[in-house]
């Protein structure tokens, strides 16, 4: 398996719902980051989690990362359904001096009825 | 301060013409990535950039593509000789030093190539 990979693949919720869905990664990390992509669109940042946090919290979001385990998860509380989207998450390697390279996971991807 | 610019965002080539995909980075932003994502699957890594650098370009495949960031200008995303397998989305990111930020995201260029 890869680096960053998501659980489960697909999620499909009724609205108000919580929505969870986990990434394990394999190697050390400095961050972790969650993404949202919508569909045919870009991504946008959701929430960066630093390797000595063990949560974050963002509105309706909730972030977990336990380095022993090598996992993180991300939690919707309250779910609509403009939440549907991808979730990906993206860990961290230094390159060089400076700079970060990304490694994503496959997606989880949510459905959220109405 | 705008985000991330892509352009185009939609390019379609012909099997064995060249494909220019741009990227600017957000202001203040000297650090450049490239990522290119296949339907239904997660990024995955191309190259690292900063201003006229290639720093690592590990995920680059060996023939036919290259980049760039040249001290003016934006950065350019160079396939040479297209074919069908290039179809995909590819995606910029860019951040400031350190690599404990955060990279934000264009809204990619759709390469389809026919």
């Amino acid at each position: 398996s890869q680096q960053g990979e998501e659980d489960p693949q697909a999620l499909s919720i009724q609205e108000g719902e919580n929505a969870t869905m986990n990434c394990s990664y394999k190697t050390s990390i400095n961050n972790l980051q969650w993404y949202r992509q919508n569909s045919g669109r870009g991504l946008v940042h959701l929430i960066l989690i630093r390797s000595n946090e063990r949560e974050k919290h963002s509105g309706r979001l909730r972030v977990t990362l336990d380095t022993s385990k090598k996992s993180s998860s991300l939690l919707i509380t309250a779910s609509r359904a403009a939440d549907t989207a991808s979730y990906f998450c993206a860990t961290d390697e230094r390159i060089k001096a400076a700079g970060n390279k990304l490694t994503f996971g496959g997606g989880t991807r949510v459905l959220v009825k109405p | 301060n705008a985000g991330v610019m892509q352009n185009p965002r939609h390019l379609v080539r012909r099997r064995g013409q060249e494909a220019r995909l741009r990227c600017s980075p957000m202001k203040g932003h000297s650090h450049v990535y490239w990522y290119r994502q296949l339907p239904e699957e997660g990024l995955k890594f191309m190259v690292y950039l900063q201003k006229e650098n290639i720093i690592d370009e590990s995920g680059m495949p060996k023939e036919r593509f290259s980049a760039e960031f040249p001290k003016e200008g934006p950065s350019i995303l160079r396939i040479q000789q297209v074919v069908r397998g290039d179809s995909a989305a590819y995606f910029c990111a860019s951040s400031r030093e350190g690599g404990d930020t955060e990279a934000f995201f264009g809204q990619g260029t759709r390469l389809t190539v026919v």
